[in-house]
């Protein structure tokens, strides 16, 4: 099975407007992290939000929030007020269990900003 | 500038050559991380390092691929015999001990074309 799974191959939204891009995980794990990464063409993965197993509160950074619902184990990013500069991959991401680990990431969703 | 640098961006090789990357995490970050990323794909895990001894290596991780960081500072990528299904961008990832979220902060990528 999966460990993440992000189901949209590509979004369109136009400027300004906000956009939920989505992401499920699978882990037995209680104890893990959630990433969202934003890859432009350039090819850098650029960390955009962070959200622990045991945070209680939803992750917020600028425009970036992470809609985590712990029992449907889903993990959405929401972009509000979509900017041209924001057209790219995005990739979610996992990390189990505590201390170290590598990051397994979904195929990504490919986002496009229209004017 | 103080980020993951990586070098050289791009590589085009003939098959069965030999190729080395090298990757220079920030300078206080003990962990070290390679990914692989193909077309299409999210990045895949390759090898970690904890200063200069490597914890964990993927199954992706043949024969002909090693990995070194000889002194806990940079690391080395080589692949021997290159075929053209090594063809992908490598990502190199480095993250300090005890950060509040382990994330991962990632350099530009090497981008490898295997004719």
């Amino acid at each position: 099975a999966q460990k993440i799974t992000q189901t949209q191959p590509g979004m369109f939204v136009q400027e300004k407007e906000a956009v939920t891009l989505d992401c499920t995980y699978d882990t037995s794990d209680q104890s893990y992290g959630l990433f969202w990464y934003k890859q432009p063409s350039s090819g850098e993965m650029i960390f955009l939000i962070y959200q622990g197993s045991y945070d209680e509160q939803n992750a917020t950074e600028g425009r970036y929030s992470l809609n985590f619902q712990k029992a449907r184990k889903s993990a959405n990013l929401v972009i509000s007020a979509s900017q041209l500069g924001d057209s790219a991959m995005y990739f979610c991401a996992m990390r189990e269990g505590r201390g170290y680990s590598t990051l397994t990431f979904g195929k990504g969703t490919m986002l496009l900003v229209s004017p | 500038d103080t980020g993951v640098s990586q070098d050289p961006r791009h590589k085009i090789t003939k098959r069965g050559q030999n190729v080395t990357f090298r990757c220079d995490p920030i300078s206080e970050h003990n962990r070290l991380y390679w990914y692989r990323q193909t077309l299409g794909q999210g990045p895949e895990f390759l090898t970690y390092f904890q200063n200069e001894a490597q914890l964990e290596k993927s199954r992706l991780l043949s024969d002909r691929f090693s990995a070194e960081r000889p002194k806990g500072s940079f690391s080395t990528l080589e692949i021997q015999r290159t075929e053209q299904g090594d063809s992908a961008m490598y990502l190199c990832a480095s993250s300090p001990r005890g950060g509040p979220n382990n994330e991962q902060f990632f350099g530009p990528g090497t981008r490898l074309t295997v004719l």
